[in-house]
C-alpha cells in the first residue's frame, strides 16, 4: 500500500512570494490534515477534511493561507504573500474511517525556507 | 493550561535500561491517545495507540492510560540507540480534534 506523498520536498522562497504544497493520501482514506510542525514543537493542525469537507481551519491563518481537497482525494495548500515565520515543515497526513480513534499515517513532509 | 503536555526533556537513558515518557491532557472526555516516534528530520511515525484503561504492550513498548489521572505514558524496555528520536503523544478529545503535545526528545547512551 502507497503512503502519503508530498511535493515538493523542499522549497525556499523570499518573504512576500507565494507556494503551494501538494498531498496525495493513501487511497480510500477519507480524512486528510495539513499540520505546520516550527523545529522543536509538536504539529500544529492548520486544516482537517473529511471527503471534500472542511472539518477544522481553526488554527488556518486564512488572511495568507488557503487549502482545498478538490474531489475528496488529493490537496492544495497555499501561503500567499509568505512571512518569515512560515518557515517551518509542512506535513500532510490521512486516517481512515476504519479507525476508532483516528491513526494518522504521515507523509514525508515539505520543508519551507521563507528568506 | 496546555490541552496536551510531555515531560520535558531531553530524556538520556543507557542502553538496555527502561526509558518512561509522560503525558497529561486537560479534557476528562477524551478517548484515543497515540503515540509517535519522529527521527529528526523525518516525519511522526504510529507507534502505539491506546483506548482503555490500563497497559497494553507491543514488543519492548508498552502503553499506559488512566482516564481519572488524565495521563497516559509509553515505557521503552531494554532501550536501543535506535530508539533515540523525539516521542509525540496525541490525544483525540471529546470535540473531536486530535492534539498533539509538545513531544520529548529521547537519547539512548551506548
Amino acid at each position: 500500500e502507497a503512503g502519503v506523498a508530498q511535493s515538493p520536498r523542499y522549497k525556499i522562497i523570499e518573504k512576500r512570494q507565494s507556494v503551494a504544497f501538494w498531498c496525495n493520501p493513501i487511497s480510500g482514506h477519507a480524512t486528510l490534515y495539513w499540520y505546520q510542525q516550527i523545529l522543536g514543537q509538536g504539529p500544529k493542525l492548520l486544516i482537517q477534511f473529511q471527503n471534500n469537507g472542511v472539518v477544522d481551519d481553526s488554527q488556518l491563518p486564512k488572511d495568507r493561507f488557503s487549502a482545498e481537497r478538490l474531489k475528496g482525494v488529493d490537496s492544495t495548500l497555499k501561503i500567499q504573500p509568505a512571512k518569515l515565520e512560515d518557515s517551518a515543515v509542512y506535513l500532510c497526513a490521512s486516517s481512515g474511517s476504519g479507525t476508532l480513534g483516528g491513526e494518522q499515517f504521515f507523509g514525508p513532509g515539505t520543508r519551507l525556507t521563507v528568506l | 493550561q496546555k490541552e496536551v503536555e510531555q515531560n520535558s526533556g531531553p530524556l538520556s537513558v543507557p542502553e538496555g535500561a527502561i526509558a518512561s515518557l509522560n503525558c497529561t491532557y486537560s479534557d476528562r472526555g477524551s478517548q484515543s491517545f497515540f503515540w509517535y516516534r519522529q527521527y529528526s528530520g523525518k516525519s511522526p511515525e504510529l507507534i502505539m495507540s491506546i483506548y482503555s484503561n490500563g497497559d497494553k504492550e507491543d514488543g519492548r513498548f508498552t502503553a499506559q492510560l488512566n482516564k481519572a489521572s488524565q495521563y497516559v505514558s509509553l515505557l521503552i524496555r531494554d532501550s536501543q540507540p535506535s530508539d533515540s528520536a523525539t516521542y509525540l503523544c496525541a490525544v483525540k478529545t471529546s470535540y473531536d480534534k486530535v492534539i498533539f503535545g509538545p513531544g520529548t526528545s529521547l537519547s539512548v547512551i551506548p
